[in-house]
């Protein structure tokens, strides 16, 4: 069955560091989409991506950067992680970029 | 630009029905959206509702729409303890990406 993946599911990094955040979808949509979830900001936009080699700001871009180098993968970067970057993270996908969206499981990064 | 808004939490005994209710401030937007996110999982399409639709009913779940006042709810008949979730509403607007409410936490009392 086709799916959307994220890895890894949890990660412990420190404050400086380089962070990448993984996303694979086996789905062949052109529309990929990062959001991280926040208590009391529901569902942000960091980057979204309307195919290969497009990538867009959404939202919450700062310290964040991504790449589409195929179809199937959009990995997310931190730069250099930030306390304030501590955040449930969510990648999605979908056919068309404003219909419905398919999303992982998430990835729970904490930087300390 | 789009502004969704929701109430931020829900308790609702088991067997009763419960009601979620979203606001959207984007007229263009032609789906609107629920999705159900469990405890550490991601979020779930729960249904959704063309613009042109007042109302669609699937199984427990009943879905009206308001385009004047632009207003969306989500009623859940029957509600049962796996109901518990955070629940978003999303509509599909002008920027041709979605835009999603803050969600609403439903507690469902056995």
């Amino acid at each position: 069955d086709a799916e959307i993946t994220q890895s890894p599911r949890h990660k412990i990094t420190e404050t400086g560091r380089q962070v990448t955040l993984a996303c694979h979808q086996t789905w062949n949509h052109n529309n990929m989409f990062w959001y991280r979830q926040d208590l009391g900001h529901g569902l942000r936009l960091i980057h979204y991506s309307y195919g290969v080699h497009d990538t867009n700001k959404g939202e919450v871009s700062d310290g964040y950067s991504v790449s589409r180098s195929n179809t199937e993968d959009l990995p997310l970067t931190l730069e250099s992680a930030a306390s304030s970057q501590t955040s449930v993270y969510f990648c999605a996908s979908s056919i068309a970029p404003n219909e419905k969206l398919f999303f992982g499981s998430g990835t729970q990064l904490s930087v300390l | 630009g789009e502004d969704v808004e929701q109430s931020l939490f829900l308790s609702v005994r088991e067997g009763d029905s419960s009601v979620i209710n979203c606001t959207y401030t984007d007229s263009s937007s032609t789906y609107l959206y629920w999705y159900k996110q469990e405890p550490g999982a991601g979020l779930q399409l729960l249904t959704y509702i063309f613009s042109n639709m007042d109302m669609k009913q699937d199984q427990r779940l009943t879905v009206l729409l308001n385009k004047k006042d632009k207003h969306l709810s989500l009623r859940i008949a029957d509600t049962q303890t796996g109901d518990s979730a955070i629940y978003f509403c999303a509509e599909n607007g002008g920027n041709n990406r979605l835009a999603f409410g803050k969600g609403n936490q439903v507690v469902v009392i056995p």
